[in-house]
């Protein structure tokens, strides 16, 4: 069963417009979220991430909300670029640590110009 | 070489040979992962190691056998692997104890498998 979920396998938005990516997820033991990208024969790397006891970290052009109740989070990258054309990972970890992450299945990006 | 280097980066094998991939970490990091990532499925944590120690498997078939002779270090020892083991092997790295907030894992850019 996976326990954390990116449902939109692909999103196409137009340069310089707001992108929205999600990620759900289903364990409530998970304390720790975070945002990976990937482009193409590169491994992925980090974006931004939130402590659950946040519901909000900004990061420049990045933003990531977090939901607990609803168990939702979401990626906002704002103004949209070319460069940002990856994959998105989203990523949990447990409190015990976080080198046990719980990754969703990732979502391409293409921004448009 | 800086950051998180593997090698190679494609590999074929049949089922009946062995081989080995190569990760290497240029960060100072004591923390060194394997992860697997099949076509169309998400990224899948295979074995921790930390301080040359192995902490984590997560139940992986004993055709893949990790070693860690140093920090700096992992290796996947591969043998009479199954076609569906064909899947992109990615390498990672980690400050230990991890620390929320620090950046979390760095990856290499991965292995692409392809067994016959």
């Amino acid at each position: 069963d996976q326990q954390v979920k990116q449902n939109s396998p692909s999103l196409s938005v137009q340069e310089g417009r707001i992108s929205i990516l999600n990620c759900d997820y289903t364990n409530s033991m998970f304390d720790y979220f975070l945002w990976y990208k990937k482009y193409p024969a590169e491994g992925p790397t980090f974006l931004i991430s939130i402590s659950s006891i946040k519901d909000k970290n900004e990061d420049g052009r990045f933003t990531v909300f977090l939901n607990k109740s609803a168990k939702h989070l979401s990626l906002h990258i704002v103004p949209s670029q070319p460069g940002d054309s990856a994959v998105y990972f989203c990523a949990a970890s447990y409190p015990e640590g976080a080198q046990k992450l719980v990754f969703g299945q990732g979502t391409r990006l293409t921004i448009n110009p | 070489e800086t950051g998180v280097t593997q090698t190679p980066r494609h590999l074929v094998m049949g089922m009946t040979n062995k081989k080995s991939l190569k990760c290497e970490q240029h960060l100072g990091h004591n923390a060194m992962y394997w992860y697997k990532q099949s076509a169309k499925k998400p990224l899948e944590l295979m074995f921790v190691y930390n301080f040359k120690e192995q902490t984590e498997n997560n139940s992986v078939p004993s055709r893949f056998s990790p070693e860690c002779p140093n920090s700096s270090h992992l290796f996947l020892h591969l043998h009479t692997l199954q076609p569906e083991d064909s899947a992109l092997y990615l390498c990672a790295s980690s400050q230990d104890p991890l620390i929320a907030g620090e950046g979390s894992q760095y990856f290499g850019p991965g292995t692409r498998l392809t067994v016959t």
